[in-house]
């Protein structure tokens, strides 16, 4: 079984900018979560998608959105970029919400410049 | 609010030499635990998890875990240390009542000494 998919996998992006990152999850799984990973913060939630309606939101800006399709796909999208939002953006998939086994994309690594 | 301690950011170990990262959270309700490895410019890998089924975890590449519950801690141990095991290492805590989501350590990165 294919894992998680996440495109693209590296962009560079100039200040002001947006940007839409995508998350194909594990065939079967429902649930979405995107996490954001930097070295000062650490890897932090962003939101969780489950039936196309996000289900849970972390402590973000408003800029950070997400949306999931009739198969589960998810996309997050991150406007008017700002130096900091530079990041490693994981996707990782679960059965179900409230499911606590999480798997993991390889993630987009932005590059907010 | 949960939070979860990774005890060292860096462990070096010698190639064969015992692997031992720590973990403690902070939850008044044992959570389900996690541990994931980070190879470079990767995602995340699922070691293995804690769901109280028995405090004493076997997880993929020859790691293990032991859920302590009066210390609240979770450590990670692998008896004898390989190259390829140079990764970053996170611990984690997932509580259906905090968010559905996944509250993880600073992580610790591990150097493996021939």
């Amino acid at each position: 079984k294919a894992g998680v998919t996440q495109t693209p996998r590296y962009l560079i992006k100039t200040r002001g900018q947006q940007v839409t990152l995508s998350c194909s999850p594990i065939s079967g799984h429902r649930s979405v979560s995107w996490y954001q990973q930097t070295p000062g913060q650490g890897l932090q939630f962003l939101f969780e998608y489950f039936s196309e309606t996000q289900r849970n939101k972390g402590n973000f800006p408003g800029r950070f959105s997400g949306r999931q399709f009739s198969n589960s796909r998810s996309e997050m999208n991150v406007s008017t970029l700002e130096l900091g939002d530079s990041a490693l953006y994981l996707c990782a998939s679960s059965l179900s919400t409230g499911q606590e086994t999480q798997y993991f994309g390889p993630g987009t690594r932005l590059l907010v410049l | 609010a949960q939070s979860v301690t990774q005890l060292g950011s860096h462990v070096s170990v010698s190639e064969g030499a015992l692997v031992l990262l720590r973990c403690n959270y902070s939850s008044s309700v044992p959570p389900y635990l996690f541990w994931y490895v980070q190879y470079p410019n990767q995602g995340l890998q699922l070691l293995l998890k804690y769901t109280s089924a028995a405090t004493l975890v076997k997880g993929i590449n020859g790691f293990e875990a032991e859920f302590k519950k009066s210390e609240t801690s979770f450590h990670l141990t692998k008896p004898s240390a390989h190259m390829s095991d140079a990764a970053e290492y996170f611990c984690a805590v997932f509580k259906k009542a905090a968010g559905n989501k996944l509250t993880f350590g600073g992580g610790t990165r591990v150097l493996v000494k021939p």
